[in-house]
Formats: C-alpha cells, structure tokens, sequence
C-alpha cells in the first residue's frame, strides 16, 4: 500500500509566526508532490506543487523535497489567521493518469 | 479565472437508488478525475479519465461505478446501487496534462452525497 503520511496535528502556531507541515511518503515511484489548503467542508485548495528536489517558494509559501529521505515539507512565513486550516500533502506517480495519493492532513491553527 | 463546477451541491438518496453526479471541468483541461472524502478520512482516488476513457481506476471503483463524458464540457459519475458506505463529498477535478501547468490539479466544490 503506497502511503503518504502526516501529522494529523493539531500545529498550532501565533500569528506571524513561521508554520512548519511535514509529510513522508513510500511510494519511491512519487515524482510529484502537492500541498492543498481545505477548510472545513470545503474541497482542497492547490496551493503549491513542487519536481525537484530541494526548495520552491512562492510568496509566503516554501515547499521542501528531499527524494532520497521521501520528505516533503511546507513552510509557511508571517502566519495568518486565515492560514488557519487543514494541509494536505499529495504525491503523484507521473504516466498518464497522474492520480493523487493524499495524507489525511494536518490542521493548522494560527492563533491572533 | 477557471474553475471546475459541480451539481448538485448535496444530493439525499435512499439506498439501492441510482445517483449521478456531474462536473463542469476547466475548458481547456485533459485529464479528468472523481474523489472522494468521507467525514473525517483522507481524500481517495477514485477514478483518471482521458481521452474519452477511464485511465486508471481504485478498488473502490467497482461496477456499480461508472463514468461518462456525454458531450464536450460535462463529465459524471453515476452509482447505480448507492450504499449507505457511499455517502461522502465526492470532488471533481482536472488538469491541464501538457504545457506548462501539466499535472496541477484543481479540485470542484463537491457533491455531498447522502444515503438513507
């Protein structure tokens, strides 16, 4: 069973703090990895997707892939109240059909 | 900006019914897939769908699942059978498959379906 696995928290961090949301996953064959912001009922948001190994930053968002320790991570700089929700991690295989394998997530509470 | 659309919203069934679920993917998108999410529980796969056929399917997808494309915008999913076990929030999404945005997924609002 190929598994992607997260803290289910909850992480809960101050304001304008730096977030950390870690993932490890088992499936080697992963070349591909998501991180998606869901609020309660609601669907997954894409917030960022990285390849390669090492760093990606967009705005306040960094995603981190290391492939030989199967580690994925986000940071997320100058935490917001309204970054308060539930983080999913997603690997993908690559091919044709590039179907997401996601973790159960980790809820994040960023306290004013 | 593009968005995939779902309907309805929240669907009550009543076991044994046939359901169908449909989705309005972003226009210029390829590849087409179902999710879904049980209260509490992690986002499964259930099916891929490209090129007018099912790509890749879960264990979960089994006959009394299927998918349709019936014309060049809407893309279904229909249970035949519904089960109390089916009752969920089943995504829609899509992605592009080529050009510089190839394998990002975004993800519709969700049906919330319901078997009594």
């Amino acid at each position: 069973q190929k598994e992607v696995e997260q803290n289910s928290g909850p992480l809960s961090v101050p304001e304008g703090a730096i977030a950390s949301l870690n993932c490890t996953y088992s499936d080697r064959g992963s070349q591909s990895f998501f991180w998606y912001r869901q609020y309660s009922g609601k669907s997954p948001e894409l917030i960022m997707f990285i390849y390669s190994n090492g760093d990606k930053e967009d705005g306040r968002f960094t995603a981190q892939l290391n492939k030989a320790s199967q580690y994925v991570s986000l940071l997320i700089r100058d935490s917001q109240p309204s970054d308060s929700a539930t983080y999913l991690c997603a690997g993908a295989r690559g091919g044709s059909n590039y179907k997401l394998t996601f973790g159960k997530g980790t809820l994040l509470t960023v306290n004013p | 900006e593009p968005e995939v659309t779902q309907t309805p919203s929240h669907q009550v069934t009543q076991m044994g019914q046939e359901v169908i679920l449909r989705c309005v993917p972003i226009s210029n998108h390829l590849y087409f897939y179902w999710y879904r999410q049980i209260l509490g529980q992690k986002v499964e796969f259930l099916v891929s769908f490209y090129n007018n056929e099912i790509s890749e399917k879960s264990e979960i997808f089994d006959d009394q699942f299927s998918v349709e494309r019936p014309d060049g915008s809407n893309f279904t999913l229909k249970i035949r059978s519904t089960k109390l076990e089916d009752s969920a929030m089943y995504f829609c999404a899509s992605s592009e498959g080529l050009g510089q945005s190839p394998y990002e997924q975004y993800f519709g609002p969700g049906t919330r379906l319901t078997v009594t």
